[in-house]
């Protein structure tokens, strides 16, 4: 059962554009929001985290946005680039010390 | 310096057989994972030991069994391999009870 529920499973967003995946969970225990970015052959990396006490965070061109009366988080790049092209995957994470991802959305940023 | 290095990052084998995957960490978190990407790209956890004591094992077949021998080591044996083990192996790491993961580059299993 897939604790955290994501999507677009892809998109295609033209460069400088604006790429929004969103993700929505159910455990109201999750206290920690993390958005991971993965390119192919290497390991999910860190990209931006959020805990439920702010509505959103920003840094650089990756804004945060959290809703917790509607359970819903979501990523939004700003003036898309092509090595932005990747696979994100949003998170969450509770007391029991285990992070559960989202399926993963594949992002490809047109020149 | 790599912080969370995994050997090797290909492995390819028979059904059957009985392979180990390594995991080291440079950061001194208290906390390592093993999680398992399949081909939907989906991230699985399977086992986590803080400080060498186990503390999340998923609903995984017995024939995995994660073995820590400090807390900067976690490695992962699989025995009697299967078709259906071939995918991404993840080790990572974390501070105990906040932050996030730091993840190594990945062993990619592949049974034949």
């Amino acid at each position: 059962q897939q604790q955290v529920k994501q999507s677009p499973q892809s998109l295609i967003v033209q460069k400088g554009g604006i790429s929004i995946i969103n993700c929505a969970y159910e455990n109201t225990a999750f206290d920690y929001f993390p958005w991971y970015q993965q390119f192919p052959g290497k390991g999910p990396a860190l990209l931006i985290a959020i805990r439920p006490d702010v509505s959103e965070k920003k840094e650089g061109r990756f804004t945060i946005s959290f809703n917790k009366s509607a359970k819903q988080f979501s990523l939004h790049i700003m003036d898309s680039q092509p090595g932005d092209s990747a696979t994100y995957f949003c998170a969450a994470k509770g007391n029991d010390y285990k992070l559960s991802f989202g399926a993963g959305t594949t992002v490809t940023v047109r020149a | 310096d790599t912080a969370v290095s995994q050997t090797p990052k290909y492995l390819v084998t028979q059904m059957g057989n009985d392979k180990s995957i390594k995991c080291e960490q440079n950061l001194g978190h208290d906390t390592m994972y093993w999680y398992k990407q399949d081909s939907k790209k989906f991230l699985k956890i399977m086992f986590s030991y803080n400080n060498k004591e186990l503390i999340i094992n998923e609903t995984v077949p017995n024939r995995f069994s994660p073995k820590s021998p400090d807390k900067a080591h976690l490695n992962l044996h699989i025995n009697s391999l299967e078709l259906g083990d071939s995918a991404v192996y993840f080790c990572a790491s974390s501070p105990l009870d906040r932050g996030g993961y730091t993840f190594g580059s990945g062993t990619r299993l592949t049974v034949v």
